[in-house]
């Protein structure tokens, strides 16, 4: 159980387009979903929590208007980056809160390259 | 001072030892204190789950919560090969609503066969 899939798993954009990113929890529902991102030998960095039904809230520094958060379902939120550029480069990570069990389980990860 | 100190590592055993794994935190608040193993270019594995103090076994594995020094620590025991990863503590006052894990930063384990 816990299970939460990403798609896709990595993907390679031009310059100046717009990457979408879904994270489903598969056998479990998620009201919270959390976006992170993650560069090469470093830790995690929240960058927005998304709750179904209403605005994700964005940390510090974050762009909402850059990277667009929609959590639509229990089971499903997405990540937008919008005109992407080369420093979007990055491991986005998607991880859910399982509402009835507890405990927080994370995507396999979305590895995305901006030429 | 951040909240959760970790030691980065990278920390490197021979198969077979006892590895110990630490982290300690400033918020008092904290309730909920959670492991987890990441290994290159994947997303983290959700390790062992706790709640309050006390300790936590699940196979080879055993986590250790002590409140009063605001200490956490997980014990691997018969360490392998297969454990090289990077292993993060995370931890929460809650968890429910939109409370935020706080993770440490990561300690790199190297197991040597």
């Amino acid at each position: 159980g816990a299970v939460v899939s990403q798609h896709p798993s990595w993907v390679i954009c031009k310059s100046g387009t717009s990457v979408k990113i879904e994270c489903r929890s598969l056998d479990f529902q998620a009201t919270t979903m959390f976006w992170y991102r993650q560069f090469p030998k470093q830790s995690l960095m929240l960058m927005a929590t998304s709750n179904e039904g209403s605005k994700a809230t964005y940390e510090q520094g974050v762009e909402k208007d850059k990277f667009l958060i929609n959590h639509a379902s229990l089971t499903l939120s997405t990540l937008t980056v919008t005109s992407a550029h080369p420093e979007d480069s990055s491991f986005y990570i998607c991880s859910a809160r399982d509402r009835v069990a507890g405990g927080q389980f994370f995507g396999p990860g979305t590895r995305l390259t901006v030429l | 001072q951040k909240e959760v100190e970790q030691d980065p590592g990278p920390l490197s055993v021979p198969e077979g030892a006892i590895v110990s794994l630490n982290c300690t935190y400033s918020n008092s608040a904290f309730q909920y204190f959670m492991w987890y193993r990441q290994y290159s270019r994947k997303g983290p594995e959700l390790l062992m789950y706790t709640y309050s103090s006390g300790n936590k076994e699940d196979g080879r594995f055993t986590a250790q919560v002590d409140k009063s020094s605001k200490y956490i620590s997980l014990f691997i025991r018969d360490s392998q090969p297969s454990d090289s990863a990077t292993y993060l503590c995370a931890m929460s006052a809650s968890d429910s609503g939109t409370y935020k894990y706080i993770f440490g930063t990561g300690t790199r384990l190297k197991v040597l066969a």
